[in-house]
Order: C-alpha cells, then sequence, then structure tokens
C-alpha cells in the first residue's frame, strides 16, 4: 500500500515570494492533516480536513496561508507571501476514519523543507 | 488545553545498552490516547504504538516495550539492547477526546522530541 505522498521534497524561496506544498494521502483515507515542524520541536497541525471541509483551522495563520482539499483526496497548502519564520518542515498526514476521533493512527509523508531566506 | 513534555532532549548510548525515553503529559480528558512516533534523517514520522487512557498494561514488541503509568501522568518508552538503527527523533503525542457537544476531537499534541543517537 503507498504511504503518504508530498511534493517537492524542498523547497527555497526568498522572502515575501509564494510556495505551494502538495499532499496525496493513502488511498481510502478520510481525514487529511497539515503540519509545520520547526528545527527542534515537534509538529504544530496548521489543517485538519475531514473529505473535503475543514474540522480544524485554528492555528493556521490565514493573513498568509491557505489550504485546500479538493474533491476530499489530494490537498495543497500554499504560503503567500513567506516569511523567514515560514522556515520548516511541512509534513502532511492521513488518517483512515472520517470522523476524525482522537484514537486514529495518523500516518506521515516525508514532508516537503522549505527555506525562507 | 494538552501538553506533552519530553524532558530529555539529547540522548547517546553505545550499541547493545538499553535506554528510556520519558514521557509525562497533561491533559483534562478522561479518555485519551498515547502514542510514540519515530522519525528517522528522512524525515516521515513513523507509527510505533498507540495506548488508550483505560489500558494500563505494559506492552512489549520486540526489543521495545511501554511503561503507562495513569497515576504519575507518564508513557515511557524503553529500547532494550539498542542498534545504531535506532537513531532517530522519537516523539511523544497525546490525542484528547473533547466530549464537548458531545462530540470527539482529534487533535494530536506532539511534545518537543528526543534526539537519539546509537553508537557502534
Amino acid at each position: 500500500e503507498a504511504g503518504v505522498a508530498q511534493s517537492p521534497r524542498y523547497k527555497i524561496i526568498e522572502k515575501r515570494q509564494s510556495v505551494a506544498f502538495w499532499c496525496n494521502p493513502i488511498s481510502g483515507h478520510a481525514t487529511l492533516y497539515w503540519y509545520q515542524q520547526i528545527l527542534g520541536q515537534g509538529p504544530k497541525l496548521l489543517i485538519q480536513f475531514q473529505n473535503n471541509g475543514v474540522v480544524d483551522d485554528s492555528q493556521l495563520p490565514k493573513d498568509r496561508f491557505s489550504a485546500e482539499r479538493l474533491k476530499g483526496v489530494d490537498s495543497t497548502l500554499k504560503i503567500q507571501p513567506a516569511k523567514l519564520e515560514d522556515s520548516a518542515v511541512y509534513l502532511c498526514a492521513s488518517s483512515l476514519d472520517g470522523r476524525g476521533v482522537a484514537k486514529n493512527i495518523q500516518y506521515f509523508g516525508a514532508g516537503t523543507r522549505l527555506s525562507v531566506l | 488545553a494538552q501538553k506533552v513534555t519530553q524532558a530529555q532532549t539529547e540522548i547517546s548510548v553505545v550499541e547493545k545498552e538499553d535506554v528510556t525515553l520519558d514521557c509525562v503529559y497533561e491533559t483534562r480528558d478522561t479518555t485519551y490516547y498515547l502514542f510514540w512516533y519515530k522519525q528517522p534523517p528522512s524525515g516521515e514520522l513513523v507509527f510505533l504504538i498507540r495506548r488508550n487512557s483505560f489500558d494500563e498494561q505494559n506492552e512489549i514488541s520486540g526489543r521495545y516495550s511501554w511503561n503507562f503509568q495513569k497515576s504519575t501522568s507518564s508513557f515511557n518508552f524503553t529500547i532494550t539492547a539498542s542498534q545504531v538503527v535506532d537513531s532517530a527523533v522519537y516523539f511523544c503525542a497525546l490525542n484528547g477526546v473533547s466530549n464537548a457537544g458531545g462530540t470527539s476531537y482529534g487533535k494530536l499534541t506532539f511534545g518537543q522530541g528526543t534526539i537519539l543517537t546509537v553508537h557502534p
């Protein structure tokens, strides 16, 4: 079974530029998550989708970050404009249960490492 | 609010030594789930174990074992006879069931991680 796919693996941009990340979850997984992992810290949830609806985006900086999950499958996360402090690894995860319940095991992709210069 | 604390930032051991990674958590939820993930240099988080708050039995899987103590809010992870391939960052995480309005809510809170280096 294929895992969570993310692209690109690495991205270097200058501040104020825009960038987009793509995620394809495990087939059949209803819930999709985007996390931000700053160096030396644990992942922090940015947004959670249940099918194509947003369940939680309370920690998403909405003035510059946006995400969508069209058709309830793959998803894109965009940053526009990027700031220096956005340098981090952006991880996508998916889980099977569409109810987003606490017991769900989340399966992670390898992430996209973003450097903002 | 949920919180997970992994007090050990880095641990260095020599191969075949046993090593314990500590995890302490805080939550107001009566039902919750605890997880351990491994993050090798390749970057993806690999699921290791899930434990629910009503099951305090310790678990062993090969060289890995977990000790869950609700009384001290701890969920520690021990690797027996460590190997170089165990070198990675290990994360403890908590997901509480917030029953506001009768719905459960899955929001995973991670600790800061422990960097484990196993030397040959």
